[in-house]
């Protein structure tokens, strides 16, 4: 079992542009989050898919859109990226574990810089 | 003030020595995760617990849910174990984690 992966493992953009990241959820897991780390901050929640549809959303523009496959794997994009989006970009993937307790696993991480 | 707090924020520490790092929370919790993440890396997760004590290799977890506060020993600390540890609450029925901002540590030789 591969874990959770993610891809690109880093990526350079420009102001403006658009990126899309992709996750591949733990084998058997359903559910996809995604979170932004900013140097030296803990993770943001940006939003969570389940069922190929958006379940919770956390404080992030609409310019954070994602999507969710029929095989569970997702992506997140990113328009009119600004300066400010530079981050590190985690997926973690979850299933229920039981007694409303969510097993959850991270992956690698995406580094995305924006010049 | 956030919801989930850790302190030190910073800590050095020499090998073998004994590390205690805390997290206190301000909203109900299904589960505690403790997770470690190295430079430029992604994150591991140590522990995940909803009650009483976890150990695993050098480390130990404990939480206490009635005073909302979980602490991550390490005993007899390596180089190795530099990293920043992130504490992270998962709300009853949720999958969404809060965050930490995390302990950077290190360990010298």
């Amino acid at each position: 079992d591969a874990g959770v992966t993610q891809s690109p493992t880093h990526l350079i953009k420009t102001r403006g542009q658009q990126v899309t990241l992709r996750c591949s959820p733990k084998s058997g897991h359903d559910t996809v989050s995604w979170y932004q780390q900013a140097l030296g901050q803990g993770p943001q929640f940006i939003f969570q898919y389940y069922e190929e549809e958006e379940r919770q959303r956390g404080n992030f523009p609409d310019r954070f859109s994602g999507h969710q496959f029929p095989n569970y794997s997702s992506e997140l994009n990113v328009n009119a990226l600004l300066l400010g989006d530079s981050a590190l970009y985690l997926c973690a993937s979850s299933l229920l574990y039981g007694q409303g307790v969510y097993e959850q696993y991270f992956g690698p991480g995406t580094r995305l810089t924006v010049t | 003030k956030n919801e989930v707090e850790q302190s030190p924020q910073n800590l050095t520490a020499q090998e073998g020595e004994f590390i205690t790092i805390n997290c206190s929370y301000s909203v109900g919790i299904s589960a505690l995760h403790w997770l470690q993440q190295h430079p430029g890396g992604g994150i591991v997760s140590l522990f995940m617990l909803s009650s009483g004590k976890k150990k695993h290799g050098r480390l130990i977890a404990t939480i206490n849910i009635q005073e909302k506060h979980s602490s991550l020993h390490i005993t007899a600390s390596h180089p190795r174990d530099s990293a920043v540890y992130i504490c992270a609450v998962g709300t009853y029925n949720t999958d969404k984690l809060i965050f930490g901002t995390g302990t950077r540590l290190q360990v010298f030789p």
